[in-house]
């Protein structure tokens, strides 16, 4: 069964700093892995998608990495803003016709004005 | 820009009661999920629906739920007889093709008592 991890489970950082976000799943026969952005009681932002035979997607600040042998993604955050500030989710795709997501717990961040 | 809507924001029901939950997908999109996040924990996946009939269903998806396309917008989540344990935020979501960027709804709150 697919397990994803997140780490670390919160983080406060300064606002201008430059950040990265982990994410490690348990079976790397995944299909795709797709980060999100959560605030505070209302859904989910999709940010990044990623495919499995992809290394990287890259959207304005935000880089995400792909390792899939490793079972590891990584979240870089640029430049970091206090409107960054959510729970940011990390969740991966089995493909083949398994179509639902299995998420991480997340990590909740903070940037400090 | 095209979203997934979700009504109701918030319910409040009895134990036992029936509940449905409304989600109206993006409109080009083929496939639809539902997900469950119950409080302090990880997004849940419960079901997946393609062409009509359930593509993907998880364990917790058991014979109290059942999903279903009423019309050509509306996606609903029936909930037959609710428990305590049912409690949640329920998240819609839609995609254009399977493996591709999951789109969520804002949720419905649903509280049992």
């Amino acid at each position: 069964k697919q397990e994803v991890t997140q780490i670390p489970a919160a983080l406060s950082v300064p606002e201008g700093e430059n950040l990265v976000l982990n994410c490690s799943f348990t079976d790397s026969a995944i299909y795709n892995l797709q980060w999100f952005r959560q605030d505070p009681g209302k859904g989910l932002t999709s940010l990044l998608l990623i495919q499995s035979s992809q290394r990287e997607q890259t959207s304005g600040r935000l880089n995400a990495s792909l390792d899939k042998s490793s079972g590891r993604s990584t979240l870089y955050i640029a430049a970091s803003q206090p409107g960054d500030s959510a729970t940011y989710l990390c969740a991966v795709g089995r493909g083949g016709g398994a179509d639902g997501l299995t998420f991480g717990k997340g990590t909740h961040l903070i940037i400090q004005p | 820009e095209p979203e997934v809507t979700q009504t109701p924001s918030h319910q409040v029901t009895q134990m036992g009661q029936e509940v449905i939950l409304r989600c109206v997908p993006i409109s080009n999109h083929l496939y639809f999920y539902w997900y469950r996040q119950i409080l302090g924990q990880k997004v849940e996946f419960l079901v997946s629906f393609y062409n009509n009939e359930i593509s993907e269903k998880s364990e917790i998806f058991d014979d109290q739920f059942s999903v279903e396309r009423p019309d050509g917008s509306n996606f609903t989540l029936k909930i037959r007889s609710t428990k305590l344990e049912d409690s949640a935020m329920y998240f819609c979501a839609s995609s254009k093709e399977v493996g591709e960027t999951q789109y969520f709804g804002p949720g419905t709150r649903l509280l049992v008592l």
